[in-house]
């Protein structure tokens, strides 16, 4: 069965401060990453995907991610964070020959972004 | 236009209630579902409906029954409500198949039980 892990449980940063979000994942095949975005009160957002080719993902809202498969991790990363930016960034994962009822989500990493 | 919407946004009932809430989408997606979001942030399916048929069911109590009228609409029925229910409901939508596009979720139903 397939797992993701987000150690990261809240981060909290002052704006423009640089951005990295940790997602590892355990699956012995090939996968499909993504990471999924909650504003306070609103619904899940995809922010970027992975499926094949490039391994550094670029996003909306300047949001990037590198799948790097030796490390099974992909980790968000944001130059410069904005006080917009805080939410609740979810990493899911699923494997590449599956649907999308298969995705398994992290725990979450509540971000904070300080004015 | 709201791709999946859900009805109510907030639901405060007391135990041993009957309560349902809707979830309608207007993408033209063949698959339905239903997550919860505990109070840790935890997001985990519960059920997965392909063109009104079940497909997936993951281990819910059989007290939570969805019924799909039509492959828009996938509603939740829960009977008998208990504390443990307290949670906030998302309902989402897909194409079918491997390697399809992720998920589309609507804004969430906060249950409260009392």
């Amino acid at each position: 069965a397939q797992s993701v892990s987000q150690h990261n449980h809240h981060v909290i940063l002052s704006e423009a401060a640089s951005l990295e979000l940790g997602c590892n994942y355990s699956y012995g095949g090939t996968v499909n990453l993504f990471w999924y975005v909650q504003y306070p009160g609103q619904h899940l957002q995809l922010l970027l995907k992975y499926f094949s080719g490039d391994p550094l993902v670029k996003g909306i809202k300047g949001f990037e991610a590198e799948f790097i498969k030796s490390k099974f991790s992909f980790n968000l990363r944001k130059p410069s964070v904005q006080w917009s930016d805080t939410a609740e960034y979810f990493c899911a994962v699923r494997s590449s020959s599956g649907s999308a009822r298969q995705l398994t989500f992290g725990s979450g990493t509540q971000l904070t972004v300080l004015p | 236009d709201t791709a999946v919407s859900q009805t109510p946004k907030y639901l405060v009932t007391q135990m041993g209630n009957d309560k349902s809430i809707k979830c309608e989408q207007n993408l033209g997606h063949d698959t339905m579902y239903w997550y919860k979001q505990d109070s840790k942030k935890f997001l985990k399916i519960m059920f997965s409906y392909n063109n009104k048929e079940l497909i997936i069911n993951e281990t819910v109590p059989n007290r939570f029954s969805p019924k799909s009228p039509d492959k828009a609409h996938l509603n939740l029925h829960i009977n008998s409500l208990e504390l443990g229910d307290s949670a906030v409901y998302f309902c989402a939508s897909s194409l079918p198949g491997t390697g399809a596009p992720p998920l589309h979720f609507g804004n969430g139903t906060r249950l409260t039980v009392t």
